[in-house]
């Protein structure tokens, strides 16, 4: 079964820092990457997405991830954030093929950024 | 934008009671899911639909909880009876054909047992 650990649990950045949050993932066959965000007091929200092709994928609002095969790993980078970025943050692992695979989260790691 | 529409918000109800939870996907998303989040936790899937059917309800505590999805659109989760350990946000996310992959999530409905 494939699993998803994201290491860092909480992060605490002042604003302009660099991020970078961890995501390793488990399965040996093709997968689909995710990054998820949750801002406080909203849902869910896709940030970006690796399928195929170029391993450095760009999302919204500046974030970016990096898909490294030999690593398992989809780690998310912003070069500066800001206040506003403080939210929860989920790396996702789709596996398997057609409408019958399964979505696996990790835990998540909760960003605060301050001023 | 369209969007995941969830009902109620917020839930708060005894052990021992029946609760149920409605989900409104995006129009034409053939693909319902259902996900519970653990304070502190991931989202685990609970169960899928592919239109009214059941693709996998794996994960789902069948003796106490069930969902339907009878005409392939709106889909409600019940869980009866309601025990503390049920506490958790209850998430709803839909995908559509053209990009089955991406899951788009409703507000979800915060589940109190008492």
């Amino acid at each position: 079964a494939q699993s998803v650990s994201q290491h860092n649990h909480h992060v605490i950045l002042s604003e302009a820092a660099s991020l970078e949050l961890g995501c390793n993932y488990s399965y040996g066959g093709t997968v689909n990457l995710f990054w998820y965000v949750q801002y406080p007091g909203q849902h869910l929200q896709l940030l970006l997405k690796y399928f195929s092709g170029d391993p450095l994928v760009k999302g919204i609002k500046g974030f970016e991830a990096e898909f490294i095969k030999s690593k398992f790993s989809f780690n998310l980078r912003k070069p500066s954030v800001q206040w506003s970025d403080t939210a929860e943050y989920f790396c996702a692992v789709n596996a398997g093929t057609g409408t019958a695979s399964k979505l696996t989260f990790g835990t998540g790691t909760r960003l605060q950024v301050t001023l | 934008e369209a969007e995941v529409a969830q009902s109620p918000r917020y839930k708060i109800t005894e052990k021992s009671q029946a609760v149920a939870f409605w989900c409104d996907p995006i129009s034409g998303h053939a693909t319902l899911y259902w996900y519970r989040q653990i304070l502190g936790q991931g989202p685990e899937l609970l169960v899928q639909f592919q239109d009214e059917s059941v693709v996998d309800d794996s994960q789902l505590p069948k003796d106490r909880f069930s969902a339907e999805r009878l005409k392939g659109v709106d889909s409600t989760l019940k869980i009866q009876p309601a025990e503390l350990g049920d506490s958790a946000m209850y998430l709803c996310a839909s995908s559509s054909g053209l990009d089955w992959e991406t899951q788009y999530f409703g507000p979800g409905t915060r589940l109190l047992v008492l």
